[in-house]
């Protein structure tokens, strides 16, 4: 089945470390997103990525960073830089569905929580 | 600035009830806006996808409306089953950015038996 992988599910951290959270997808999609979710906050993009080797900021880019070099992977890496990483991280892809409308419906991984100790 | 609102924040209903979810946004230049559903713990799965040129989309017994002129949209969910029990978020893109999602902060259900 196609879909968006993401890892790990869990992943704890020391202030000052770099971590980095996989997302792979196999559902052939060029764009690809990372937001950031916390409690009762709605959900904020930080970077996407509209075909390999290119990506953009989004709301919330600093202290991040990803890569694109392959069309199933982005890859972010929250840096020492984030003062406030603790959140659940969501990786994304966008391209068009079986439907009638032909719109592009955006897929959602499971989902990656970092808690800083 | 487009910002998404969502009431009620929390919804606790016995099963069977009709009920609707309502999402608001300040800026009616949208291109489309979508609903989706978040379980506990887990990745967001789309429900529903309204282009701004349409009034509705349906898909079983959930039903999504979209007034754009007025910035609203409804969710209605029919004959509520426990197994609806979830966060609903929705959620609208830009013209001129469609990459850019703007979420609400959504609505936890609950559905009793």
């Amino acid at each position: 089945d196609g879909g968006i992988t993401q890892s790990p599910k869990y992943l704890f951290r020391k202030e000052g470390q770099n971590v980095t959270l996989s997302c792979e997808q196999n559902l052939n999609h060029d764009a690809m997103y990372w937001y950031r979710q916390d409690p009762g906050q709605g959900l904020r993009l930080i970077y996407y990525s509209q075909i390999v080797n290119d990506f953009q900021k989004g709301d919330i880019a600093e202290g991040y960073s990803v890569s694109r070099e392959k069309k199933e992977s982005f890859p972010l890496t929250v840096t020492s830089a984030q003062k406030n990483p603790t959140a659940f991280y969501l990786c994304a892809s966008r391209g068009p569905t079986g439907r009638p409308s032909g719109a592009n419906v955006l897929t959602f991984g499971a989902g990656s929580r970092l808690t800083v100790l | 600035k487009q910002e998404v609102t969502q009431i009620p924040a929390a919804l606790s209903v016995p099963e069977g009830e009709n009920l609707v979810l309502n999402c608001s946004f300040t800026d009616s230049a949208i291109y489309n806006l979508q609903w989706f559903r978040q379980d506990p713990g887990k990745g967001l799965t789309s429900l529903l996808l309204i282009q701004s040129s349409q009034r509705e989309q349906t898909s079983g017994r959930l039903n999504a409306s979209l007034d754009k002129s007025s910035g609203r949209s409804t969710l209605y969910i029919a004959a509520s089953q426990p197994g609806d029990s979830a966060t609903y978020l929705c959620a609208v893109s830009l013209v001129g950015n469609t990459d850019k999602l703007i979420f609400g902060t959504g609505t936890r259900l609950q559905v009793f038996p």
